[in-house]
């Protein structure tokens, strides 16, 4: 089944401790991105990934690190977290370009940071 | 800057009546237009796309859009909806001149019996 694979669904930390959420998928999609979904706000992106190796900055990106070292794989890194990350993440994979091809979304992770 | 405008935040409607949920884009430049719709506890997934051609577009659950450049606007519209479509739907967008996405705020539609 084709579809983008986020892990964990639920994560509470406390502040500072290095987190690490997963993403892959298996549609061989060259685009790949990071949101993070706040009441009122929308979904709003952190980083986005043209290719493996290319990586750029979205609208939210500080405190976040990520990487696209596989084209399969998008981890989104978070070295010391605080408490205003909590939120909604998504990840999501493009064909080639969401404006054209449009996106497939992972499950979610619901990050709590205490 | 390219942006994305959803007025409305929540729009209540009773079943089997119209809606019309409404999104309006900054740019006068050519925009491929995109809604997407969010479940319950859900990723969001692809609902209907405007490219090129023909700017009524439809998605196969019903709703329908129509891609508007003098007001520009891409609306969302149903005829009769379902207690079913009970759901957040998302305008989107790409930022022109750059590689980046951008999805509105959101109308969480709420579908009353």
């Amino acid at each position: 089944e084709a579809q983008v694979t986020q892990n964990p669904r639920y994560l509470i930390t406390v502040t500072g401790k290095k987190l690490t959420v997963t993403c892959s998928q298996n549609m061989n999609h060259e685009y790949m991105s990071w949101y993070r979904q706040d009441p009122g706000l929308g979904l709003r992106q952190i980083y986005y990934s043209m290719n493996v190796e290319v990586t750029d900055k979205g609208d939210v990106p500080e405190g976040y690190k990520v990487s696209r070292k596989e084209k399969r794989n998008f981890p989104l890194i978070l070295e010391s977290p605080s408490p205003n990350q909590t939120s909604l993440y998504f990840c999501a994979s493009s064909l080639n370009t969401p404006w054209v091809d449009g996106y497939t979304f992972g499950s979610g992770t619901r990050l709590t940071v205490v | 800057a390219q942006s994305v405008t959803q007025l409305d935040s929540q729009v209540p409607v009773f079943e089997e009546a119209p809606v019309e949920l409404r999104c309006n884009y900054s740019s006068s430049v050519s925009v491929y237009l995109f809604w997407y719709v969010q479940y319950p506890n859900q990723g969001l997934q692809l609902l209907l796309k405007y490219l090129s051609g023909s700017t009524l577009v439809e998605s196969i659950n019903g709703f329908e859009a129509e891609f508007n450049k003098s007001q520009t606007s891409f609306h969302l519209r149903k005829p009769s909806v379902h207690i079913s479509d009970t759901a957040e739907y998302f305008c989107a967008v790409r930022a022109p001149g750059t590689y980046k996405y951008i999805f509105g705020t959101g109308t969480r539609l709420k579908v009353l019996a």
